[in-house]
C-alpha cells in the first residue's frame, strides 16, 4: 500500500527565513510526486511533478527535489502570501493519487 | 470552462437526510476523481472515472455513497442517509490523462447536523 508522511505538521518562519518541508513515500513503483499548494477554503493548486530520483523543479521561491524515498521543498526567502498547507501525493501505476496529510506554513512579516 | 466547478460550495443538511454534490471537470479531461478532506486531514480518496471503463469505486467508504458520471462530463456524488462522520470538503478534480497532475475544484463542505 502507497504510504505519504509530510513533515513538519506545521512550520512558523520569518519573512526570509529559508527552510524546507520533508515528504517521505512508500510505493511500490512510482510514476510520479506532485506538490500542491492548498489555501484556506480552497482546492489544492498544482505546483510540481517529479518523476525520478535526482530530477528538479523550481518555481518562484519553491524547488522541489527528489530521492528514491522522499521528496523536499525548499522555500528560499519566503514572503507572508508563501503561507499556505502544502501537500504531496504519489501515483504508482495507474491508481489514484495518495496524499499526505501535509504542512502548514506560516509565514511573519 | 476554464476550471473544475463544483456545487454547491456550502450544504448544511440534517442526519438521516440525502445529499448530492455535483462537479464539472474541464472540458476535455477525461479522468475525473471525488477525493473527501476531513478537518485536518489529508485527501482521502472516493472514487475514480475514466473514459468510458467501469469506475474505481476501491475508496467509498460505506455503501450509502455512490457516484454517477455522464460520458466525459458532469459527475455526481451521493451519500444517503448522512452521518455526522459524513461532515468533510468533498473536492473534485481532472485530468486529461493518467498520470498526471490533477486540477481540483474549489470544493463543497458538508456539514451534518
Amino acid at each position: 500500500e502507497d504510504q505519504v508522511t509530510q513533515s513538519p505538521e506545521a512550520l512558523r518562519l520569518q519573512e526570509g527565513e529559508s527552510s524546507s518541508l520533508n515528504c517521505s513515500y512508500t510505493v511500490s513503483g512510482l510514476r510520479g510526486l506532485f506538490w500542491y499548494r492548498q489555501d484556506p477554503g480552497k482546492g489544492p493548486e498544482f505546483l510540481f511533478t517529479l518523476y525520478s530520483a535526482g530530477e528538479e523543479k523550481e518555481k518562484e521561491r519553491l524547488k522541489a527535489t527528489l530521492t528514491k524515498k522522499e521528496s523536499f521543498l525548499h522555500i528560499t526567502a519566503p514572503k507572508p502570501e508563501d503561507s499556505a498547507t502544502y501537500l504531496c501525493a504519489v501515483q504508482s501505476g495507474n491508481t489514484p493519487l495518495v496524499f499526505g496529510k501535509g504542512t502548514r506554513l506560516s509565514v511573519i512579516a | 470552462g476554464a476550471g473544475v466547478s463544483q456545487s454547491p460550495s456550502n450544504k448544511v443538511t440534517e442526519k438521516g437526510k440525502d445529499v448530492e454534490l455535483r462537479c464539472d471537470p474541464i472540458s476535455g479531461h477525461t479522468a475525473l476523481y471525488w477525493y473527501r478532506q476531513r478537518l485536518g486531514q489529508g485527501l482521502e480518496f472516493l472514487i475514480y472515472f475514466q473514459g468510458n471503463s467501469a469506475p474505481d469505486k476501491s475508496g467509498l467508504p460505506s455503501d450509502r455513497f455512490s457516484a454517477e458520471r455522464t460520458g466525459e462530463s458532469v459527475s455526481t456524488l451521493t451519500i444517503q442517509r448522512t452521518q455526522q462522520e459524513d461532515s468533510a470538503v468533498y473536492l473534485c478534480a481532472s485530468n486529461r490523462r493518467t498520470p498526471g497532475e490533477l486540477f481540483f475544484g474549489e470544493g463543497s463542505r458538508l456539514t451534518v447536523l
